[in-house]
């Protein structure tokens, strides 16, 4: 699986959209890009993923650009909940979830 | 929909002791996994069943861990014996296909904090 690069911490004030960066420049054609989110004291929650479209659920947004080399998940209007860990993975099929350490991301009133 | 249930929460032992885990995965999920974290760090995939086989146990310490899954439904892990390095949250997760592709993400448990003292 590639690796990815996340920075390590995030504030993003309450109302606000909050723009979280993924690099993963060695990515595969068949690779897909899976945001987590991990909320203290609980286990990771699936947010959305994507291949090569940009994707948009009612958590999130998924922006992955042309080459693939990065993508940005956006949380529209940020709130105190969404205090928590982003987890930016890159897999390909049948292979599991390998974790790094994540973007700590405070919302903050 | 029912999510993945994990037991007990909590668990303090002493090192040497045993422990075990629960997990009941979502009903229908035919891959579980049982991940460790440690804190300050993002979960470790220790082994991955499809049904009742192992896929993949490359970073379980099978000197110390064992993990099955009886029936291909619920699945224990435990510890013996335990060390202080082991104190984590150990989270299992299921899926309904393996790999988590095509929209079938992910869904974990709450996790059991294991307190090695």
């Amino acid at each position: 699986d590639a690796k990815t690069t996340q920075p390590p911490s995030m504030d993003c004030a309450e109302g606000r959209a909050a723009n979280l960066p993924c690099n993963h420049s060695t990515i595969s054609g068949n690779e897909y890009v899976y945001w987590y989110r991990q909320i203290h004291s609980q286990g990771p929650q699936y947010i959305i993923h994507g291949l090569k479209n940009n994707e948009t659920n009612e958590m999130a947004s998924l922006i992955i650009t042309e080459d693939r080399k990065s993508s940005t998940l956006i949380l529209p209007h940020a709130t105190l909940r969404d205090t928590a860990v982003y987890y930016c993975i890159v897999t390909g099929g049948g292979n599991k979830l390998t974790f790094g350490t994540g973007t700590q991301l405070k919302v903050e009133l | 929909e029912a999510g993945v249930a994990q037991s007990p929460r909590y668990k303090i032992i002493e090192k040497r002791q045993s422990v075990a885990f629960w997990c009941n995965p979502i009903s229908g999920h035919a891959t579980l996994y049982w991940y460790q974290q440690i804190l300050g760090q993002g979960p470790k995939l220790l082994i991955q069943f499809q049904n009742n086989g192992v896929v993949d146990d490359s970073q379980l310490p099978k000197d110390r861990f064992s993990a099955e899954r009886l029936k291909g439904v619920d699945s224990t892990l435990k510890i013996q014996p335990a060390k202080l390095e082991d104190s984590a949250v150990y989270l299992c997760a299921s899926s309904l296909m393996a790999g988590g592709t095509a929209g079938y993400g992910y869904t974990f448990g709450s996790g059991t904090r294991l307190t090695v003292v």
